[in-house]
C-alpha cells in the first residue's frame, strides 16, 4: 500500500503562491505505471481534480482548465515526492489539498491539507 | 469535460434497509480498448479522505464489505448497499477516470 504525506503551509495571502509537498513511501514517483494527482474539496466546489504528473519514459503532466493558466505540478527523483505550486491565489482558492494516487480510481489519498487564502 | 450528476442529494435509510445511488455522466466512460467502465464509487466520512470502494463500475477494492455492490455501464451506474450499517453513514462519490480532466460527482449523503 501506497502511503503519501503531505506537508505545506495551512495559511497564503491573496495573490501569493501555495505550495505543498507530497512524499511517496511503497512506490517510486517515477513508477512506470503510476500517475500522481492533486485533488482540492471545498463547499463552494466539491470535489476538484487539478492536475497529475507522471513517467512514460518522459515526463508527462495534465492540469485541469480552470487552474491551467496558475499551476505546476512537479516531481522530486531524489527525494521520492511530488509537489504543487499554485499562483495568483485568491479566497476561491481556499479548500482541502488531497494528493492522490492509484489506479485504476484512484486508491491512496494523503490526509489532506487545509490551506486558507487569507490577508 | 465531462460532467458527472448524482441522485438523490441525500436519503435516509433505516439499519438494514437497502440504499441506492445513481450517477449519471454526461458521456460514456465504456473505453473501448479494454471493455471496461472508468467509472468508481468513493465513501467519504468527516474528516477523511475519499475511500475508494468500487472500480471499474463494479470491482469491489479490496477490504471492502460484500453490501456494497456498484452497477450500470455506458452513461448510468448505481451504487447499492444491500443492508445498511451505521457505520455507512457518510458522503458517496461517483468519479469518471475515462480521461483527464477527472471529475467527481457532486456527493450523495447518506444518513439513517
Amino acid at each position: 500500500q501506497v502511503q503519501l504525506q503531505q506537508s505545506g503551509p495551512g495559511l497564503v495571502k491573496p495573490s501569493q503562491t501555495l505550495s505543498l509537498t507530497c512524499a511517496i513511501s511503497g512506490d517510486s514517483v517515477s513508477s512506470n505505471s503510476a500517475s500522481w494527482s492533486w485533488v482540492r474539496q471545498s463547499p463552494s466546489r466539491g470535489l476538484e481534480w487539478l492536475g497529475r504528473t507522471y513517467f512514460r519514459s518522459n515526463w508527462f503532466y495534465d492540469y485541469a482548465e480552470s487552474v491551467k493558466n496558475r499551476i505546476t505540478i512537479s516531481p522530486d527523483t531524489s527525494k521520492n515526492q511530488f509537489s504543487l505550486q499554485l499562483n495568483s491565489v485568491t479566497p476561491e482558492d481556499t479548500a482541502v489539498y488531497y494528493c492522490v494516487t492509484g489506479t485504476p480510481g484512484m486508491r491512496d489519498w494523503g490526509r489532506g491539507t487545509l490551506v486558507t487564502v487569507s490577508s | 469535460d465531462i460532467v458527472m450528476t448524482q441522485s438523490p442529494d441525500s436519503l435516509a435509510v433505516s439499519l438494514g434497509e437497502r440504499a441506492t445511488i445513481n450517477c449519471k455522466s454526461s458521456q460514456s466512460l465504456l473505453y473501448s480498448f479494454n471493455n471496461k467502465d472508468h467509472l468508481a464509487w468513493y465513501q467519504q466520512k468527516p474528516g477523511q479522505p475519499p475511500k475508494l470502494l468500487i472500480y471499474w463500475a463494479s470491482t469491489r477494492e479490496s477490504g471492502v464489505p460484500d453490501r456494497f455492490s456498484g452497477s450500470g455501464s455506458g452513461t448510468d451506474f448505481s451504487l447499492t448497499i444491500s443492508s445498511l450499517q451505521a457505520e455507512d453513514v457518510a458522503v458517496y462519490y461517483c468519479h469518471q477516470y475515462y480521461g483527464p480532466p477527472f471529475t467527481f460527482g457532486p456527493g450523495t449523503k447518506v444518513d439513517i
